[in-house]
């Protein structure tokens, strides 16, 4: 089975600090790791993903996250939080012939000026 | 490229009425997901079709709720009959085959209030 878990509801940072959103995996096999951000009022979009190629991974708007397997986390990070930065960000996890993507319980970030 | 498009965007509704979601996949894709989110819950997969088929419906809360895909091109999430507590943001999407490292593609959601 497969699970993901995100540290923290809500997180909130200052404009032009780290942002640090922390997600942790379960699973019996290799993963698929996903991060997905939610703006308000719209669906969820992809940001980025590992499929395992590189262990850091790049997205849209300048987030990156690093998948750790010793650690079973695929944390995200980007060096200096923008205004436009708040919305909901979901954790989610699949694996190789399995139809399901697991998501989070989500992480809301605050930027404040 | 339209991504995937669902109507209406809005909908609200008196308790006891039949409401009925419509959604258009993303051309191609043969992955079919319907999710619901709410404040409460967070977000939950009810349904998920490939291929025209439902796969798995464990997610359907109870009866009042059904689920159809006759074409590669649309699909209904129907509540016959609606309550207060159906009130959510349900929200289509799509991919190539489910699971792997395939993105899903969300729609922007159908918001329903159920008075």
């Amino acid at each position: 089975a497969q699970s993901v878990t995100q540290l923290g509801s809500h997180v909130s940072v200052s404009e032009g600090a780290l942002v640090l959103l922390r997600c942790n995996y379960s699973s019996s096999v290799p993963p698929y790791l996903f991060w997905y951000v939610q703006y308000p009022n719209q669906g969820l979009q992809l940001l980025l993903k590992y499929t395992s190629a590189a262990t850091l991974v790049k997205g849209i708007n300048g987030f990156e996250a690093e998948f750790k397997k010793s650690e079973t986390s695929f944390h995200l990070t980007k060096p200096s939080a923008h205004m436009s930065d708040a919305a909901e960000y979901f954790c989610a996890v699949s694996h190789t012939g399995g139809f399901k993507t697991i998501f989070g319980a989500g992480t809301r970030l605050f930027v404040k000026a | 490229d339209a991504g995937v498009i669902q109507s209406p965007r809005h909908e609200v509704t008196e308790m006891g009425q039949e409401v009925t979601l419509r959604c258009k996949p993303i051309s191609g894709h043969n992955s079919l997901f319907w999710y619901r989110q709410t404040m409460m819950r967070g977000l939950e997969l009810l349904i998920y079709f490939n291929n025209n088929v439902p796969i798995d419906d464990s997610g359907m809360p109870e009866d009042r709720f059904s689920a159809k895909m006759p074409n590669a091109s649309f699909s209904t999430l129907k509540i016959q009959p609606s309550e207060p507590r159906d009130s959510a943001v349900y929200f289509c999407a799509s991919s190539l085959p489910g699971g792997s490292g395939n993105t899903i593609y969300f729609g922007e959601g159908s918001w329903l209030t159920v008075v």
